[in-house]
């Protein structure tokens, strides 16, 4: 399958952890790689690989991987990590799929 | 700076053709595939294929499959997303990024490191 699953919506308190998920049978294969989209705004990459984060990314934000499903954690949220996350994997065609978006809210 | 910028944005009438653009900049634009990624109003994002430059090697997405042609000419570092024949459902925001892959260890990871601010099309008579 080249699905991957997410969660349509994650709450958090503002500076508790919040982890988001994602699952599909690409991901026993491949890591994924995190989006953060804001409205009105292009998606950005925040995780990629095992663990890894761009620059400029804080280190707030870190990733996992075990069997069909990758993690994104978010470890003492801030107001403004609120917005879409996306996952995104490569599937066995050469093309790439993203999950649905987990929309979190900072409570 | 590594860059990737898109054309201007679009207004067409159903049935009318168009082609967008993505022109990169700051890197060897041959090197790294370009994908072309979807978002329909108050939607999530869609993968809808991917070309590598260098010999334009062309994949879609099943979904995207004879519904759009994306090409790139690289004496030019641009890529194209096009439409023969555009169809209301065909408004939506549309992104280039640039995928990297790399090897760590036994693992292979794919993800895109760049994006475009991306083009609106709206298809409305």
């Amino acid at each position: 399958s080249s699905e991957l699953t997410q969660d349509p919506a994650v709450s958090v308190a503002l500076g508790q952890t919040v982890r988001i998920t994602c699952q599909g049978d690409s991901l026993r294969n491949y890591y994924g790689s995190w989006y953060q989209q804001k409205p009105g705004q292009a998606p950005i990459l925040v995780i990629y690989g095992q663990n890894n984060r761009p620059s400029g990314i804080p280190d707030r934000f870190s990733g996992s991987s075990s069997g069909n499903t990758a993690s994104l954690t978010i470890t003492g949220a801030q107001a403004e990590d609120e917005a879409d996350y996306y996952c995104n994997s490569r599937d066995s065609s050469g093309n790439q799929v993203f999950g649905g978006g987990t929309k979190l809210t900072v409570l | 700076e590594v860059q990737l910028v898109q054309s201007g944005a679009e207004v067409k009438k159903p049935g009318e053709s168009l082609k967008i653009s993505c022109k990169g900049s700051g890197y060897s634009f041959t090197s790294f595939w370009i994908g072309w990624v979807r978002q329909m109003p108050g939607k999530g994002l869609e993968w809808m294929g991917i070309i590598y430059p260098g010999d334009s090697d062309t994949r879609y997405s099943p979904s995207f499959q004879g519904q759009v042609t994306i090409s790139a000419d690289k004496s030019i570092s641009t890529a194209y997303l096009q439409w023969s024949s555009l169809k209301a459902s065909d408004t939506a925001m549309y992104y280039c990024a640039r995928r990297v892959s790399m090897v760590q260890g036994v693992y292979y990871y794919y993800y895109m490191d760049v994006w475009g601010k991306g083009t609106t099309v709206t298809v409305s008579s």
